[in-house]
């Protein structure tokens, strides 16, 4: 079974507009960690925002949040407001167990955001 | 802010040719990684290393595969006789509180 579930390969989105990419998780392990990386056509990974398996409270990076349903398995980036240099893909990430431990991605979605 | 550095961005080379990929890791950080992504797929673990040892690899991080920290401050990922599969991004990453950085990564060619 796949660990990272991202079930929208690209998505639309205009400008000024809030946008929820989708990130579905497996795992067994109680303790583990949830990331959103964002990685532009210059091809960097950019950290975004980070859920920790025990927070209570949903986790916000400026325009960024992460709604986590954990009943759900579900750990959706939300982006806000969105802007043109928000073009790019979208990875979810997950770690388990211990906090240095590998990390396993999704898929990736392709955002584009329209004028 | 302190940011981990990979060179060279993009390496040719023939096929059955040894290459070295190599990461400065954020200088504080005590954990390194290296993924791969091949073109337009998911980003793969390959190895962690910590304390100057492999802490885990993957089945894709064969014979192979090595990697290495020579000095202080760099982290190097070697493949000994390079595939026409072996074309990639290579990615290299070191852990901060929680999140790993990631380097921008080198595009690894093989011809």
């Amino acid at each position: 079974a796949q660990k990272i579930t991202q079930t929208q390969p690209g998505m639309f989105v205009q400008e000024k507009e809030a946008v929820t990419l989708d990130c579905t998780y497996d795992t067994s392990d109680p303790s583990y960690g949830l990331f959103w990386y964002k990685q532009p056509s210059s091809g960097e990974m950019i950290f975004l925002i980070y859920q920790g398996s025990y927070d209570q409270q949903n986790a916000t990076e400026g325009r960024y949040s992460l709604n986590f349903q954990k009943a759900r398995k579900s750990a959706n980036l939300v982006i806000s407001a969105s802007q043109l240099g928000d073009s790019a893909m979208y990875f979810c990430a997950m770690r388990e167990g211990y906090n240095f431990n590998k990390f396993y991605f999704g898929s990736g979605t392709k955002l584009n955001v329209k004028p | 802010e302190p940011e981990v550095t990979q060179t060279p961005s993009h390496q040719v080379t023939q096929m059955g040719q040894e290459v070295i990929l190599r990461c400065v890791p954020i200088s504080n950080h005590l954990y390194f990684y290296w993924y791969r992504q091949i073109l337009g797929q998911k980003v793969e673990f390959l190895v962690s290393f910590y304390n100057n040892e492999i802490s885990e690899k993957s089945e894709i991080f064969d014979d192979q595969f090595s990697v290495e920290r020579p000095d202080g401050s760099n982290f190097t990922l070697k493949i000994r006789s390079t595939k026409l599969e072996d074309s990639a991004m290579y990615f290299c990453a070191s852990k901060g509180q929680y999140e790993q950085y990631f380097g921008p990564g080198t595009r690894l060619t093989v011809t």
